[in-house]
């Protein structure tokens, strides 16, 4: 069965470090997607990236980057230098491609403190 | 932004009432999902959609009952609602390869 595991359930740093977020997953599957998404305080979800089993190329955009490790069944979000406004719940998910469901990881909710 | 609303955003209801929650896209994606969030629980699915009058249970599906007449409709309902229900409900949309996922902006509900 899929699973996705959030170790982190809080984080608190200091501005402008970096911080790294971790996600474990686990799938029978050999075809599966793994998912980010942040919830700031006002709620919503909002979609970070999506990766495919195919693709272990790290991703970066701006400040955040992603390490997906399939050795390790890892799936890494960083944050460099991080922002006030960088401030809350990220979540993992996992798709397998037999399947029509996104699962999600219990999230890690992040403090920025300036 | 994705087009998809969730109504009504709140709901205050009484235990044993039955209570229907909307999704609506604008977007003409197959796949169509209700899930709730609560503290601790992260997101956890209750029912999804994969196309009109095909849905299927998640984890969470007691106590619910789903509908999609329409491409752009996805209905959940409490038949009874409990306390045990009270929660956040998020709605989402995805395409045919599963690909980003979008979400609406969530429903309070409160059963007292």
């Amino acid at each position: 069965a899929q699973k996705v595991t959030q170790a982190q359930t809080e984080i608190s740093v200091v501005e402008k470090e970096d911080v790294t977020l971790d996600c474990v997953y686990e799938t029978r599957d050999t075809t599966y997607y793994l998912f980010w998404y942040k919830q700031p305080p006002s709620g919503e979800l909002v979609f970070l990236i999506r990766r495919n089993s195919f693709d272990e190329q790290n991703e970066i955009s701006g400040r955040y980057s992603w390490n997906f490790q399939k050795s390790t069944s890892s799936f890494n979000f960083t944050i460099t230098a991080s922002q006030v406004v960088d401030s809350a719940v990220y979540f993992c998910a996992l798709s397998e491609a037999r399947d029509d469901k996104i699962i999600f990881g219990k999230g890690t909710r992040l403090h920025i403190l300036p | 932004d994705a087009g998809i609303t969730q109504s009504p955003r709140h709901k205050v209801t009484e235990t044993g009432t039955p209570v229907t929650l909307r999704c609506h896209q604008t977007e003409n994606h197959r796949y169509m999902y209700w899930y709730r969030q609560d503290p601790g629980h992260g997101l956890r699915l209750i029912h999804y959609s994969y196309g009109v009058k095909d849905t299927d249970k998640g984890e969470v599906s007691d106590g619910y009952s789903v509908s999609r007449s329409k491409t752009e409709d996805f209905l959940l309902t409490l038949e009874s609602a409990t306390s045990s229900q009270t929660s956040v409900y998020f709605c989402a949309i995805s395409g045919l390869d599963l690909g980003d996922q979008y979400f609406g902006p969530g429903t309070r509900l409160l059963v007292l």
